[in-house]
């Protein structure tokens, strides 16, 4: 069983859509969690990170976490075409992080 | 200010070569974070330096890989002997010491290609 689970998609939407992007994971000690947003032959860049449950909430975005089920999700309000990437969520102890293996968005304009 | 800089950004060697990726963190970076993708999977922990030391290096698939960070300040990372199965994308990654790695800024990677 994989640590991190994600669902590749691919997702499309309409600009102007909310956009809804889940995982879970396996770990109970696991208390960071991350989104990291990727564009094509680029490196991840860091959207958010939350650490143990709740809510964080960062403009069109906002992670949730609820570590009673093991799920993480990340919303963003208002797509946009630039928000069309690959995102990456990673959940880990502090020093070590598992990722899942990345969804990918397209915004329609 | 300079992000995460990795050397270089595409490698194509034989099976038996070596190859040696680099790895500049951001500057007052203790931590600093291997990484690898191989295609269509998740990328995945190789290792991790507080400054030159290493923290853990439980992610590092066999012998053949060899990390370096002589200094606390950047990072080598050797194949030698390549294989087939080492292609992927190398990422590194860095962050400050405390923040027990969670802001962790990536590089752009290194694509390695082995032929």
């Amino acid at each position: 069983q994989k640590e991190v689970e994600q669902d590749p998609g691919p997702l499309s939407v309409p600009e102007g859509a909310i956009v809804s992007l889940n995982c879970t994971y396996s770990n109970s000690a696991f208390q960071y969690f991350m989104w990291y947003r990727q564009y094509s032959r680029k490196g991840p860049e860091l959207l958010m990170y939350t650490y143990s449950s709740g809510n964080k909430e960062d403009g069109r975005f906002t992670a949730q976490v609820d570590k009673s089920s093991k799920y993480i999700s990340l919303f963003i309000r208002d797509s946009q075409p630039s928000d069309s990437a690959t995102y990456l969520c990673a959940a880990g102890t502090g020093n070590q992080f598992y990722f899942g293996t990345g969804t990918s968005l397209t915004v329609i304009p | 200010e300079a992000g995460v800089t990795q050397f270089p950004s595409h490698s194509v060697i034989e099976k038996g070569q070596t190859v040696t990726l680099r790895c500049d963190p951001i500057s007052g970076h203790d931590n600093l974070y291997w990484y690898r993708r191989v295609m269509g999977k998740e990328i995945k922990f190789l290792l991790h330096f507080v400054k030159e030391s290493k923290q853990d290096e439980s992610g590092m698939p066999n012998n053949r890989f060899l990390a370096e960070r002589t200094g606390g300040t950047y990072s080598t990372l050797k194949v030698q002997p390549a294989e087939l199965e080492d292609s992927g994308v190398y990422f590194c990654a860095s962050s400050q010491l405390g923040v027990g790695g969670t802001e962790a800024f990536f590089g752009q990677g290194t694509r390695l290609t082995v032929v």
